[in-house]
């Protein structure tokens, strides 16, 4: 069974230029995260999907992150313009079905560096 | 709201040894709690969760973690490591209402020497 898909791995871009990235979960998944892990911390959650609905968005920094999860598979993370302060990795993690403490399967991440 | 305190960032140990990561958390409704770990480039990997009954709990990888209410705590433990343990180590709590939301610890990075 194939894991989550997270691309691009690395990503190095200037400061306020926009950058994406993508993430196909594990097949059935319907729940779909994204994380942000900064140097020397724990994952933080951005925004969690049930299907293609954003139910949880309360710590996505709206004014230059976007999310969409279109026909509630894959997703695509936006942010635009970057700053320095977005340099963390980008983990995209999936769960069968909501509230059922299942586990959560997390990708290996996008590693964004802003110069 | 919960949170996780890992009160060591590195935790360095002889192959063979004995090793415990010690976690506590905060909470005022009952939680869920979850150990993760990550090896380097890659994504988390679940390595036990305790959810209810008996507050011992044995994941993969020869690890175990017991549920301590009294002292809020979730401590890992490993009875012998080996040098392919070497990675960093997340707690993570979830209330048992809100099951999708995982609050992470800061990580513990454990360094098993030969």
């Amino acid at each position: 069974e194939a894991g989550v898909v997270q691309s691009p791995r690395y990503k190095i871009i200037e400061k306020k230029q926009p950058v994406a990235f993508w993430c196909n979960p594990i097949s059935g998944h319907n729940t779909l995260y994204w994380y942000r892990q900064n140097l020397g911390q724990g994952p933080e959650l951005l925004i969690r999907y049930e299907n293609e609905e954003a139910v949880d968005d309360s710590q996505l920094p709206k004014d230059r992150f976007s999310a969409e999860r279109l026909k509630g598979v894959d997703s695509t993370l936006k942010i635009q313009p970057a700053e320095l302060g977005d340099s963390a990795v980008y983990l995209c993690a999936s769960s069968l079905d909501p509230g059922r403490s299942d586990t959560q399967y997390f990708g290996p991440g996008t590693r964004l560096t802003v110069l | 709201a919960q949170s996780v305190t890992q009160l060591d960032s590195q935790v360095p140990v002889f192959e063979e040894a004995p090793v415990e990561l010690r976690c506590n958390y905060s909470s005022s409704v009952s939680v869920y709690l979850f150990w993760y770990v990550q090896y380097p480039n890659q994504g988390l990997q679940l390595l036990l969760k305790y959810l209810s009954g008996s507050t011992l709990v044995k994941g993969i990888n020869g690890f175990e973690a017991e549920f301590n209410k009294s002292q809020t705590s979730f401590h890992l433990r490993k009875p012998s490591v080996h040098i392919s343990d070497t990675a960093e180590y997340f707690c993570a709590v979830s209330a048992v209402y809100n099951t999708d939301k995982l609050i992470f610890g800061t990580g513990t990075r454990l360094q098993v020497f030969p």
